[in-house]
């Protein structure tokens, strides 16, 4: 049952440059939308959100979109850097109200190079 | 920053034994949750706690899992007969308001 995807196991981006990440949902009733990134050894860190009712929101270099009627979202990072080199989890809630499920992607390894 | 403390962070233990996973969640955070994923695959929802109480639990935390807030600060993940296939790495989170959660380092489980 994989209602979130993130049908890009691996990204290879350079240095500067822009990385998008995409992940798509089949769940209609997601609200709520959610990047992670994710270190070896470590928990997921939470990047940048988005609600449904809006298309874009940005934090410095990450802009997450959000297309619902293509039930699809992507991350853009702009420019990466090295350090930025991680797994990145697309995670998708249906409950703004109470404590939430999150429902995460497989997720995508993204390797930024000198 | 404040952060989610997770102990210990690898268990070994023998297939039908009982394991019991810690975390400290923040402090002024409400709402407690407990993850897993298996080697290779994605994050899973468990279990989430609010009000020292379950609100919501996956097909996946049957009866041999239980979870407690024993005091103000810990919060528990009891698997009480483990499994080969309860092998994977638990993520402890906790989170203030609902969605956006704040996770520990992770506890790996080993069941040999």
């Amino acid at each position: 049952d994989q209602q979130v995807k993130q049908n890009s196991p691996s990204l290879s981006v350079q240095e500067g440059r822009i990385s998008i990440l995409n992940c798509d949902y089949t769940n209609s009733m997601f609200d709520y939308f959610l990047w992670y990134k994710k270190y070896p050894a470590e928990g997921p860190t939470f990047l940048i959100s988005i609600s449904s009712i809006k298309d874009k929101n940005e934090d410095g270099r990450f802009t997450v979109f959000l297309n619902k009627s293509a039930k699809h979202l992507s991350l853009h990072i702009v420019p990466s850097q090295p350090g930025d080199s991680a797994v990145y989890f697309c995670a998708a809630s249906g409950d703004t109200g109470t404590a939430s499920k999150l429902t995460f992607g497989t997720g995508t390894r993204l390797q930024v190079t000198l | 920053e404040p952060e989610v403390t997770q102990t210990p962070s690898h268990q070994v233990t023998q297939m039908g034994q009982e394991v019991i996973l810690r975390c400290v969640p923040i402090s002024n955070h409400l709402y407690f949750y407990w993850y897993r994923q298996i080697l290779g695959q994605k994050v899973e929802f468990l279990v989430s706690f609010y009000n020292n109480e379950i609100s919501e639990k996956s097909e996946i935390f049957d009866d041999q899992f239980s979870v407690e807030r024993p005091d103000g600060s810990n919060f528990t993940l009891k698997i009480r007969s483990t499994k080969l296939e309860d092998s994977a790495m638990y993520f402890c989170a906790s989170s203030r308001g609902a969605n956006v959660l704040t996770f520990g380092a992770g506890s790996r489980l080993t069941v040999l």
